[in-house]
This record gives structure tokens, sequence and C-alpha cells, in this order.
């Protein structure tokens, strides 16, 4: 079965830096694209990054290029988003997801999320 | 530019059938996508890859009474026997890249 586990979420204050992880297991993890997608209160979901297989290629939503990084560790089975300069706007519930292919094509696979709240 | 357009809201009675509807933008006709179902308090769940001639494939588990199809730039998620599980925000999303639609809120009445 696979499992996306999110952690690293909580209150952090404006302009601070926040890392979240996400613990992947029952499935290949190098074989597989990673994202992370965010969903602010009550609003709809916003892609925010993702990473091929082997990390060649890495792309990034115009709201957060500059300011966030995507990583994997391949080794450790993970997926890491350093956040940083963080923004109230960047308040959200976070989501790690699996692509359906090594390269980006489309999400098939979805964690529980981890919250950030960006507030001073 | 790729935009996914949803109708915010949809409802249809317990045991009927509803059709949502994900309309590409200009130019991007030909593009597959993945519609997703997010039940209220919970994470989204990956229902299926629908193609531009409208085969699909379904994700794990997901029942009979989801289907998709096509027509042209319009890309349809049918759901029949509704539920009151069923309930529940779905939203679009292309393939090969990751753009979301706004999504589309069905109540079940």
């Amino acid at each position: 079965e696979v499992q996306l586990v999110e952690s690293g979420g909580g209150l952090v204050q404006p302009g601070r830096s926040l890392r979240l992880s996400c613990a992947a297991s029952g499935f290949t993890f190098d074989d597989y694209a990673m994202h992370w997608v965010r969903q602010a209160p009550g609003k709809g979901l916003e892609w925010v990054s993702g990473i091929s297989w082997n990390s060649g290629s890495i792309g990034y939503a115009d709201s957060v290029k500059g300011r966030f990084t995507i990583s994997r560790d391949n080794a450790k089975n993970s997926l890491y988003l350093q956040m940083n300069s963080l923004r109230a706007e960047d308040t959200a519930l976070y989501y790690c997801a699996r692509d359906s292919e090594g390269e980006v094509a489309g999400i098939s696979y979805w964690g529980q999320g981890t919250l950030v709240t960006v507030s001073s | 530019q790729l935009v996914l357009t949803q109708s915010p809201s949809a409802s249809a009675s317990l045991g009927a059938s509803v059709k949502l509807t994900c309309t590409l933008s200009s130019g991007h006709s030909s593009y597959a996508i993945a519609w997703h179902q997010q039940q209220p308090e919970k994470g989204p769940r990956y229902l299926m890859k629908l193609n531009s001639d409208g085969s699909h494939s379904k994700g794990d588990g997901i029942p009979d009474r989801f289907s998709g199809s096509s027509s042209g730039a319009e890309r349809y998620l049918t759901i029949s026997s509704l539920q009151s599980e069923d309930e529940a925000d779905y939203y679009c999303q292309t393939w090969g890249t990751v753009v979301f639609g706004g999504g589309t809120k069905l109540t079940v009445l």
C-alpha cells in the first residue's frame, strides 16, 4: 500500500524558514516523480513544486520561485521542501503527492497533509 | 496559457447520476487530465486519468460508478448511483504539467 506521511508543519513568523518532509513507503521511491501541492484555508489545490525521479528536472510555481527548494533523498525514501522567507499567503495545508511516472506526468497518490501557518 | 475551468458547484439527488465538466483552454484540447476527489476534511484522492479520446484508467479501488468521457476540449466525470459519500470537491488536473482547475463542489441532495 502506498503511504505518504508529511511532517514538519507548524506556526512560523513571517520571514522565517520551515522544512517539510515526506516519508514514502509501499512503492519503489526512486521510480517516481514527486510533488508538493498546497491548499489555503477554504481554497482549491495549488501545485507548489515537482521533482523527477533522479532530481534531474525540478519545477516551481511562480508564487514560490526563489523562496522554496524541493529535494529528495532516494536512499531514505524521502521528499523535502525547504521554505524560506515565508509570507502570510503561504499559510496552507501542504500535501506530498506521488506522480504516476518518473518524469512529471500526473499525480496518482496523495498524503494527508501537514499544516503550515505563517503569522506573527 | 493552460487553464482548466470548472463550475464552482453542482448538485444531484441520492441515487441519481451527475456529470461534472472540466474545460481546457484554447489550443490545449488534446491534453489528458486527471480527476481527483476531496471529501470534507480529508486529503485528495486520485480517481482517474482521462485521455482526449475518452479512454480512462482508474485509480486503486475506484468504483465502477465513476467514469470519464471527452468531447473536444471538454473532459467529463460521471458519477452514477450517487451515494452520500460522493459529496465532495472534485478537481481536474492537466497531465504532463500540473495545473489544477478551481474545483467543483458536489452536493448530494
